[in-house]
């Protein structure tokens, strides 16, 4: 079974620009998860969705970061426009519920020069 | 307030020691589950195993152990006759029945394992 898959694996982009990150949770997953991990603030989550419906986006940090789910197997995360601060590993994550073992993408190394 | 608490930051261990890794956890839910994930160098998020709140025996996945215990709010791992290959960050996570549906990860333990 595939899992969670993310692209791109790696992004460097310049401060300003536009930067989307993708996902493809794991197929009969009804829950869908963007994480941020920093090494000031470890694992958080920004935004998930149930059954394409954005649920909690209270970590979302700001305006310039926007997340959709448009169907079932795919997701993207936004940022307009990137700013260094935003470096980070951001990971993708899906669940049946909570019960259910929670699977991870390799993570989007993001770094805004 | 904090619901994963990981106090060691970072460990290291000469191969072939056996390591505890502590995890306290905090909920107000009967229900819930923890977990344990390990980040290797590369960078990846490795499920480790997944404990409900109503089983509190304890597992043993080869040179892996897991020590559950509602009394103290602990699920501490330990690894035996540690490798090189065991030097990672471990997190340990709680996902809530009730709430946001969040899994909240604890801020991970680095081992170092010597050869």
């Amino acid at each position: 079974d595939a899992g969670v898959i993310q692209s791109p694996r790696h992004e460097v982009t310049e401060m300003g620009q536009e930067v989307t990150l993708r996902c493809k949770p794991i197929s009969g997953h009804n829950s869908l998860f963007w994480y941020r991990q920093t090494m000031m603030r470890g694992l958080e989550l920004l935004i998930y969705f149930n059954n394409n419906v954005p649920i909690d986006d209270s970590g979302m940090p700001e305006d310039r970061f926007s997340a959709k789910m448009p169907n079932a197997s795919f997701s993207t995360l936004k940022i307009q426009p990137s700013e260094p601060r935003d470096s980070a590993v951001y990971f993708c994550a899906s669940s049946l519920d909570p019960a259910g073992v929670w699977g991870f993408g390799s993570g989007t190394q993001l770094s805004v020069l | 307030a904090q619901k994963v608490t990981q106090a060691q930051t970072e460990i290291s261990v000469v191969e072939k020691e056996d390591v505890t890794l502590d995890c306290v956890y905090e909920t107000r839910d009967t229900t819930y589950y923890l977990f344990w994930y390990k980040q290797p160098p590369s960078g990846e998020l490795v499920f480790l195993i997944r404990r409900n709140s109503f089983d509190e025996q304890n597992e043993i996945s080869g040179r892996y152990s897991w020590n559950f215990q509602k009394s103290t709010s602990s699920f501490n791992f330990t690894i035996t006759a540690s490798q090189v290959v065991d030097s990672a960050v471990y997190f340990c996570a709680l996902s809530e029945k009730t709430g946001a549906n969040n899994l909240f990860f604890g801020t991970g333990t680095r081992l170092t394992v010597i050869p």
